[in-house]
């Protein structure tokens, strides 16, 4: 079975603040990939990374950085120095063989 | 590039009506999907297409909801009769690959059944 799960129903932050939103998965397949979309108050999702499961390097892009930890099935993303643009729902996602699961969203407020 | 199309944006009926959502993928990309995503709530699959076949329906509530993808392209979403749990935004998306590819979503119709 698969399994993704957001703790954070929803988090507040002032503008330049850092915040991490947290997001821990399951599954049996040795071979998966990891997303994080954007949902804007517009309310379409935009892609903003894919990780697959052999792939352990983090990565850095502009103000958001992603952190994937295998050993503790973790796959967390870090806004840097946020902004009021920033805020909106962010879902993590995973697909392993055919299936293509999202968690419940974390709301994030970034207030001025 | 032209995005996932959707319409109607917007729905209001009466339960037990019936209503048909379409959408139009991007240019070439194999697999399509419909969500419903109920308020406060993550996307939850109801389909999965790849070109005009079915990979997975496993989520569609089969007695009431269907959906179709002719010629591998357009497909509709249709529901008959309509609940009032069935109010949701239906998303959906499109990917060139099945589940290794990130997916493009449309902006969604946003149902409302009184």
């Amino acid at each position: 079975a698969q399994k993704v799960t957001q703790a954070q129903t929803e988090i507040s932050v002032v503008e330049k603040e850092d915040v991490t939103l947290d997001c821990v998965y399951e599954t049996r397949d040795t071979t998966y990939y990891l997303f994080w979309y954007k949902q804007p108050p517009s309310g379409e999702l935009v892609f903003l990374i894919r990780r697959n499961s052999f792939d352990e390097q983090n990565e850095i892009s502009g103000r958001y950085s992603w952190n994937f930890q295998k050993s503790t099935s973790s796959f967390n993303f870090t806004i840097t120095a946020s902004q009021v643009v920033d805020s909106a729902v962010y879902f993590c996602a995973l697909s392993g063989t055919y299936k293509y699961i999202f968690g419940t969203g974390t709301r994030l407020k970034v207030l001025a | 590039e032209a995005g996932v199309a959707q319409s109607p944006r917007y729905k209001i009926i009466e339960k037990r009506q019936s209503v048909a959502f379409w959408c139009n993928p991007i240019s070439g990309h194999a697999t399509l999907y419909w969500y419903q995503q109920i308020l406060g709530q993550g996307p939850k699959l109801l389909i999965q297409f790849q070109n005009n076949g079915v990979v997975d329906d496993s989520q569609l509530p089969k007695d009431r909801f269907s959906a179709e993808r002719l010629k591998g392209v357009d497909s509709t979403l249709k529901i008959q009769p309509a609940k009032l749990e069935d109010s949701a935004v239906y998303l959906c998306a499109s990917s060139l690959a099945q589940t290794t590819k990130h997916q493009f979503f449309g902006p969604g119709t946003r149902l409302t059944v009184l």
